[in-house]
Parts: structure tokens; C-alpha cells; sequence
């Protein structure tokens, strides 16, 4: 089925440990978008990509790698995980200045 | 630096009573307005794109209205299954030609008792 699926949904690792969170879309859209959503903060965006090979930094990125080497995939990479890091993370993609449509999230514990 | 606050935070209406969402913003050139609807455990699911002042979208039950301050979004007659968190976004102009980012505002969390 066409769409944006995140793997996997649920994830808990230990602090210091790398987890890397998986997003694959079948739209071929150019640009892909990592979130994270917190109580009292909403969505904030982590990094984008408008294509493959170009990646940029969002408003909060330390502590987060992403690759694109690939147009629909978009991984994101957590090197160090720390307890601030426990959240729900999104993906999302679009075409330029287009709506940007979400998977269904992966929610991250990290003890 | 772009900013958009949601108001309510949380809003409990009774079946068939009828209300607005508001969203409020700051943004240096906007070009567009996006509302999306969010249930639990699940990613946004989008729903308008308001582009300019004056403009309006219907969705069945949903009206969404556009100031150059603000946004609106009307409930009318609302069922339980339109209970869910709201959130808007917005995209400055400078983006059409970057990163296409948005800015979310915190979300109003709806529920409406039947």
C-alpha cells in the first residue's frame, strides 16, 4: 500500500546505547521531515531532506544523525540515547510546498 | 522567529454544540496555513490549506477561516468520532524556496461527549 510507515512502533533501549528509527515512504516525495512531539512543546522538527543527499538541521537537532541516500528512506539515528530523548518521534514527506503527510509515529523509552 | 499558539488547550463539548478552534500567529510573510487532525497513537492527518486572508475550507462538519492574525477552525453540530487533538501550522514565505517547513502550534485536544 502507497504511504509513509515507520518502524518500529515501540522501542526502549538504555541510556549511551545508538538506536536508529526507520521511515520509508512509496510516494516518492522530495522532501522528508523528522519530528518529535513532547507535552507543553507539540511538534518540533528535528531534521528534513528535500532530496536525497541533502540533509539539513531543524530547530532541535544535537544529539540526532539522519541519512538519505535513498529517496524513500529516512533514517534517523539517535548515536547516544539519553533520557531526554523519550518521545514520540514522526516522519513525514512531501512534495515542495505541498501538505506534508505523517506515519503513525515511534514511541521511544529510553531508561 | 515563527510562532503559533492554539487556544483552547482542551476544549469538552456536548453532541450537536457547536464551537471554534482558534489559532493565532506570527510569522514574517505567511504562505499557508495547514490544520491537522491527530488521534491517539497515530501520526497527523491533514485536513486544510489556507493560503490567504478571507479565504475558507469546508470538510463536512469542519469550517477553517483565515485572518491575517489568525485562524479558525469551526465545529459545527460536532459527532464523538470528531474527537481528537487539532493542530494548526504555518509556513513562512521564505520556505517556498528552502525547506518547506512548518511551524505547529501546541495543539487544542477535543472531546466531544455524546
Amino acid at each position: 500500500d502507497a504511504g509513509i510507515t515507520q518502524s518500529p512502533r515501540y522501542k526502549i533501549t538504555e541510556t549511551g546505547r545508538q538506536v536508529t528509527l526507520m521511515c520509508h515512504q512509496t510516494w516518492s516525495h522530495s522532501y522528508m521531515f523528522w519530528y518529535r512531539q513532547d507535552l507543553g512543546h507539540g511538534l518540533r522538527l528535528i531534521y528534513y531532506s528535500a532530496a536525497a543527499d541533502i540533509t539539513d538541521k531543524g530547530e532541535v537537532p544535537d544529539g540526532y544523525v539522519v541519512s538519505r541516500s535513498k529517496t524513500e528512506n529516512f533514517p534517523l539515528t539517535l548515536e547516544s540515547a539519553t533520557r531526554s530523548q523519550t518521545s514520540v518521534y514522526f516522519c513525514a514527506s512531501s512534495d515542495r510546498n505541498q501538505p506534508q503527510h505523517f506515519g503513525d509515529g515511534t514511541r521511544l523509552s529510553i531508561l | 522567529e515563527d510562532q503559533v499558539t492554539q487556544s483552547p488547550e482542551a476544549l469538552r463539548l456536548q453532541e450537536g454544540e457547536s464551537s471554534s478552534l482558534n489559532c493565532s500567529y506570527t510569522v514574517s510573510g505567511l504562505r499557508g496555513l495547514f490544520w491537522y487532525r491527530q488521534d491517539p497513537g497515530k501520526g497527523p492527518e491533514f485536513l486544510f490549506t489556507l493560503y490567504s486572508a478571507g479565504e475558507e475550507k469546508e470538510k463536512e462538519r469542519l469550517k477553517a477561516t483565515l485572518t491575517k492574525k489568525e485562524s479558525f477552525l469551526h465545529i459545527t453540530a460536532p459527532k464523538p468520532e470528531d474527537s481528537a487533538t487539532y493542530l494548526c501550522a504555518v509556513q513562512a514565505s521564505r520556505e517556498e524556496t528552502s525547506g518547506s517547513r512548518l511551524t505547529f502550534g501546541e495543539g487544542t485536544q477535543l472531546t466531544v461527549n455524546p
